[in-house]
């Protein structure tokens, strides 16, 4: 158990649709990233908050946005959905902005499939 | 731009076996670390050991280790005895230090037959 917690672990829904995807990161750890994982695919770096502010952004589409609230649960928006964005969505926290020793912890991730 | 480059999309050795997984990244950093993670069918991301840049020493982790080779920006990763457990994907995966960002690799699905 990486001690953090994503919800829901799974989510069907329909194209055009919109959903939020929830992240609380392990006790004490300051920083939440945000990564999307397609069928067989490598993790593409989304976003990444630092104690409630946005610190460094990837790929995200302009339909997705993220925040991070006072008590450090993550939450990434998913709108106006295609098909396209059915994905793992993994949420990753670590020490601080510069990650302590370096890694990352992950949640066991939200498969989202869009019909 | 740092890029991660696993050229070894699958690979399948016997139970016991020893199993080497290659990674090459490419930075003009020189503070940085490198990680090997397992996805297992569950899903879940492991982290499976590190390696920091500034250590000469390979990281080792039982049953696993690293060859690191800094100057030809190279990172594999030996598992040795291997057991049906370790079936998985293993994604290599780098980051800077101080940057926000850990990038990944494309991955290796590894198969272990009994």
């Amino acid at each position: 158990d990486s001690g953090v917690t994503q919800t829901p672990k799974h989510l069907i829904t329909a194209t055009g649709q919109r959903v939020t995807l929830r992240c609380s990161p392990r006790s004490g750890d300051l920083s939440v990233y945000w990564y999307q994982q397609s069928l067989d695919q490598g993790l593409q770096f989304l976003i990444q908050y630092y104690n409630g502010e946005e610190r460094a952004k990837g790929n995200i589409l302009e339909r997705f946005s993220a925040q991070q609230f006072p008590d450090l649960h993550s939450e990434l928006n998913l709108s106006s959905l295609e098909l396209g964005d059915s994905a793992l969505y993994f949420c990753a926290s670590s020490v601080g902005g510069t990650g302590g020793s370096g890694e990352l912890f992950f949640g066991e991730g939200s498969r989202l499939t869009v019909l | 731009a740092q890029t991660v480059t696993q050229s070894q999309p699958e690979m399948s050795v016997q139970e016991a076996e020893t199993v080497t997984l290659s990674c090459t990244y490419d930075t003009s950093e020189n503070n940085y670390y490198l990680f090997w993670y397992k996805q297992p069918p569950s899903r879940q991301m492991i982290l499976v050991i590190r390696q920091e840049a500034y250590k000469q020493q390979n990281a080792t982790e039982n049953r696993f280790s690293v060859n690191f080779q800094k100057a030809a920006k190279s990172f594999s990763l030996k598992i040795s005895d291997s057991q049906l457990g370790d079936t998985a994907m293993y994604f290599c995966a780098f980051r800077v230090q101080g940057a926000q960002k850990l990038v990944f690799g494309q991955g290796t699905r590894l198969t272990i037959n009994p």
